[in-house]
């Protein structure tokens, strides 16, 4: 069972700050990794899939890293606004294809 | 519109009772899963599927079997389900080709309550 760490678990910001999270994942039998936002009451959504080290990759304000050689990722929200509120999951899609998920970072935007 | 569907979406049953969460979906996807959301513990994969009639064992399988006859369903069964099954359970499907790098479209999630 591959072991997907994300840090902070929560975290509140003011609106208009900048945050960024981490996850940290196994780098050997690595395929891909992807990170989804999660609104209460709803079902999670992707945002990236990153497969190549070095990968960055942007939506608006929202980007995300890739060191497969170290297993690590970031996920940067600039500019943060209430609507940003979140928990937002990474997980780690392995060489047999299952894909293992962290636990969450809960993002708190306080207006 | 393209999206996964999950039937029913709520259920409370009793342990040892038989039951059968469904999941379609209409983007032709190769890849299928399920999973199940603990508080404190994120999403957990039970089982998932590369295509039709090929199913491999995710993190938490025991206790749930699950079948691929077509492609675009992939069922959940519980044979005899108890009170540690209570969760949340998500159905999700993606491309299987490796370009897509395995993006997962969820389904709305069906709340089980096993007493």
């Amino acid at each position: 069972i591959l072991n997907v760490e994300q840090s902070p678990q929560s975290l509140h910001v003011q609106e208009g700050d900048s945050t960024n999270f981490t996850c940290s994942f196994p780098s050997s039998n690595f395929y891909a990794l992807h990170w989804y936002r999660w609104e209460t009451a709803k079902s999670p959504e992707a945002l990236f899939v990153m497969t190549l080290n070095g990968d960055e990759k942007k939506k608006g304000r929202i980007s995300a890293t890739l060191n497969t050689k170290e297993g690590y990722s970031y996920l940067y929200i600039k500019g943060s606004q209430p609507e940003d509120s979140a928990t937002y999951l990474c997980a780690s899609l392995g060489a047999a294809r299952q894909l293992t998920f962290g636990s969450g970072t809960q993002l708190t935007v306080l207006p | 519109e393209a999206q996964v569907t999950q039937n029913p979406r709520y259920l409370i049953t009793v342990t040892g009772k038989k039951l059968t969460v469904t999941c379609s979906q209409n983007m032709n996807h190769e890849y299928m899963s399920w999973y199940r959301q603990d508080p404190g513990l994120g999403l957990r994969q039970i089982y998932y599927s590369m295509n039709v009639e090929v199913t491999d064992k995710g993190d938490v399988p025991e206790g749930y079997k699950v079948s691929r006859k077509e492609k675009r369903n992939f069922p959940l069964i519980l044979e005899s389900p108890s009170p540690n099954q209570t969760s949340l359970y998500f159905c999700a499907s993606s491309f299987g080709s490796e370009g897509k790098g395995y993006e997962q479209y969820f389904g709305p999630g069906t709340r089980l309550t096993v007493t």
